[in-house]
Formats: C-alpha cells, sequence, structure tokens
C-alpha cells in the first residue's frame, strides 16, 4: 500500500509543550511531505524532506526522516493554539503524485 | 493563502442528481488533483490531470469523471448521485516547472457532499 501511517493519531496538548508525531511507510519513502487541515479545509503544505536529508527546520517545525525504517517524525516546538489541527504526511510516488497517511489531530489546551 | 477556489462549499442534494464540483486556480499549474476524504481519514486520489485535454484516473475507484478544457479549470462531476458519494472532496494544483520534483500541491478549501 502506497498509504502512510502516522502514530499517534490524536493528540492533547498544553500551549507551550511540544508535540511530536510519526509517520511510517509500507514503501520506500522519497521526498516527504508535511501538511497541516484545519478543521473543514484544505491542507496547507508545511515542509518537505528530501530522500537524501535526514533533518529539516522550518521555524518551529523539526522534521527527521530515516530511510532505513520508512519513517519520519515531525516536532512543533512551543505549541500554541492555532497550530490545533491535523496534520498529514504525505510521500512522493509515480509522476508527481502524493499518498498521504492517515493524519494526526493536534490539540492545543490554551 | 493559495490562489484555488472551490465551490460550493457545501452541497446536500437528493440521489440520482447530477452535480458539478466546480475547482479553479489562477497560477498557471500545469498538475491538477482530485481527492476524496472522509472525516478523520486520509485523502485518497481519485483523478488527476497533466495539462489540457489530460486526465487520469486516481488510486482510489470513483463514479465520478472529470475535464480539463482549460489550464485553469478541472471540474468534477457525477453523473447521478448516491448516499455513498457523501464525502469531502478536495481539488489541488501543482506546478512541475518551478517545483521540481518537490511536487508542492496546493489546496482548495474542499466541497463537503452530502447525499440525501
Amino acid at each position: 500500500s502506497q498509504q502512510g501511517e502516522e502514530d499517534p493519531q490524536a493528540l492533547s496538548i498544553q500551549e507551550g509543550e511540544n508535540a511530536t508525531m510519526n509517520c511510517s511507510y509500507k514503501t520506500s519513502i522519497n521526498n516527504l511531505q508535511w501538511y497541516r487541515q484545519n478543521s473543514g479545509r484544505g491542507l496547507v503544505h508545511l515542509i518537505l524532506i528530501r530522500s537524501n536529508e535526514r533533518e529539516k527546520h522550518s521555524g518551529r517545525l523539526r522534521v527527521t526522516l530515516d530511510t532505513s525504517k520508512k519513517s519520519s517524525s515531525l516536532l512543533i516546538t512551543a505549541s500554541r493554539a492555532a497550530d490545533t489541527a491535523s496534520y498529514f504526511c504525505a510521500n512522493h510516488y509515480g509522476n508527481n503524485r502524493l499518498a498521504f497517511g492517515k493524519g494526526n489531530q493536534v490539540v492545543v489546551i490554551p | 493563502e493559495a490562489d484555488i477556489y472551490q465551490t460550493p462549499r457545501y452541497l446536500v442534494i437528493g440521489t440520482g442528481k447530477k452535480i458539478t464540483l466546480e475547482c479553479s486556480q489562477t497560477m498557471g499549474h500545469d498538475k491538477m488533483y482530485w481527492y476524496q476524504q472522509d472525516p478523520g481519514m486520509e485523502l485518497h486520489l481519485i483523478h488527476y490531470s497533466y495539462g489540457v485535454n489530460s486526465t487520469e484516473k486516481g488510486d482510489l475507484s470513483s463514479e465520478s469523471t472529470v475535464s480539463r478544457i482549460r489550464t485553469e479549470h478541472f471540474p468534477l462531476t457525477l453523473e447521478s448521485a448516491r448516499p455513498s458519494h457523501t464525502s469531502q472532496y478536495l481539488c489541488a494544483s501543482s506546478d512541475q516547472k518551478t517545483s521540481g520534483s518537490s511536487d508542492t500541491q496546493y489546496f482548495g478549501p474542499g466541497t463537503r457532499l452530502t447525499v440525501l
């Protein structure tokens, strides 16, 4: 299956804490992206990590990639209430297609 | 915010009706995609297009059809809606020329379809 699996699927944290979520695939990982989806909205691209990279930072986001374990993690530091959303990983396959994981729901309590 | 639009945002319709979900983007992107997403679940690719007059079936079988007559427009049609079509439909686009192999996709806000 091209579909990814995130773990954990639901996370509730206090504002200011860090949130970590993982994603793994049964197939090989190519360029991997993370997206955020606010309730009832479309997805917004957060960060891309290429298959030859191990770690990448963007603002309060830190992404790691372990191609040997076919897994990636997304860390959000110093969380804010506005970070409440669902987070999806997406693996590139075929010709410009993305296979999305099931998503992590993160709730940040003010 | 991405310049990609979907209408309607919400649609409640009876079984057997023909519907068209509209998707337009003003970014000049060659590639466009339709995904189906049930609440709390992952996105499933149902159709995609690499350019004008190009359409392909996605990974999830769908009774819907699409057309790509203009670069900016990628409508999805259901000839006869059924309750099993109830879902959220998300449209996206990407520009291979500028993104190279990164394939960043820009999403519209989605259409939430309910078929009674």
